[in-house]
């Protein structure tokens, strides 16, 4: 059964420290996106990568937040120092974009919550 | 850039009525998406529709992408609260490489 998988599923942590949410996308998918989700947003787009390449972080606060995917299994999001306004849940989703569009699996999220 | 609007934002109905939620598009759609949200839950894909003014239909619920594709609808017949959750269309933007979602619409069905 693939499945895209997210770590750790909840993290509480105290204003100021480094926050590390990674992804394992499914196997043979090539685009790995990072969404952050809020009531008041919706689904955003942080980054998103192709080939382990990122293609676009404009959604991202750059001071703070880095995104990276140091290989095919793994993507990282990482906050450093993280912010109150920063609490949110975090999803990764992997696709494999064929002609037209196929569907973007996500995981379960990051439940983050900045104190 | 491309911007994906979807309406209402809300609506709570009584089980059993029909419930019908919009989408449109800042720009024209190469295909566009439905995904369902539980409650606690990650977004889960629905269908995609490609062609213009095409028509699907999975049991209770009809997608229907626009002439013009730039916009679509999902409707659900005979609503049950299996049905509760926010419902998302989303649409790739011109190079196929990422996927702008609307705001999404929160079913919310009482018995």
């Amino acid at each position: 059964d693939a499945r895209v998988t997210q770590t750790p599923r909840h993290k509480v942590t105290e204003m100021g420290q480094e926050v590390t949410m990674r992804c394992q996308p499914i196997l043979g998918h090539n685009t790995v996106f990072w969404y952050r989700q809020t009531m008041m947003q919706g689904l955003e787009l942080l980054a998103y990568f192709r080939n382990r390449a990122p293609l676009d972080d404009s959604g991202m606060p750059k001071d703070r937040f880095s995104a990276e995917m140091p290989d095919a299994t793994l993507a990282t999001l990482k906050i450093q120092p993280s912010e109150p306004r920063d609490s949110a849940v975090y999803f990764c989703a992997s696709a494999f974009p064929g002609q037209g569009y196929t569907e973007a699996f996500f995981g379960q999220g990051t439940r983050l919550t900045v104190v | 850039g491309q911007q994906v609007m979807q309406i209402p934002q809300y609506q709570h109905v009584q089980e059993g009525e029909d419930f019908t939620t919009y989408c449109n598009s800042s720009t024209t759609l190469s295909n566009i998406q439905w995904y369902k949200q539980r409650p606690g839950g990650h977004p889960v894909f629905l269908i995609q529709l490609v062609k213009s003014g095409e028509v699907k239909k999975q049991k209770r619920l009809t997608f229907q992408f626009g002439e013009a594709k730039k916009n679509s609808s999902l409707h659900i017949t005979a609503t049950q609260t299996t049905d509760v959750g926010t419902y998302f269309c989303a649409g790739p933007n011109s190079g196929y490489s990422t996927l702008t979602f609307g705001k999404g619409t929160m079913l919310l069905v009482s018995p």
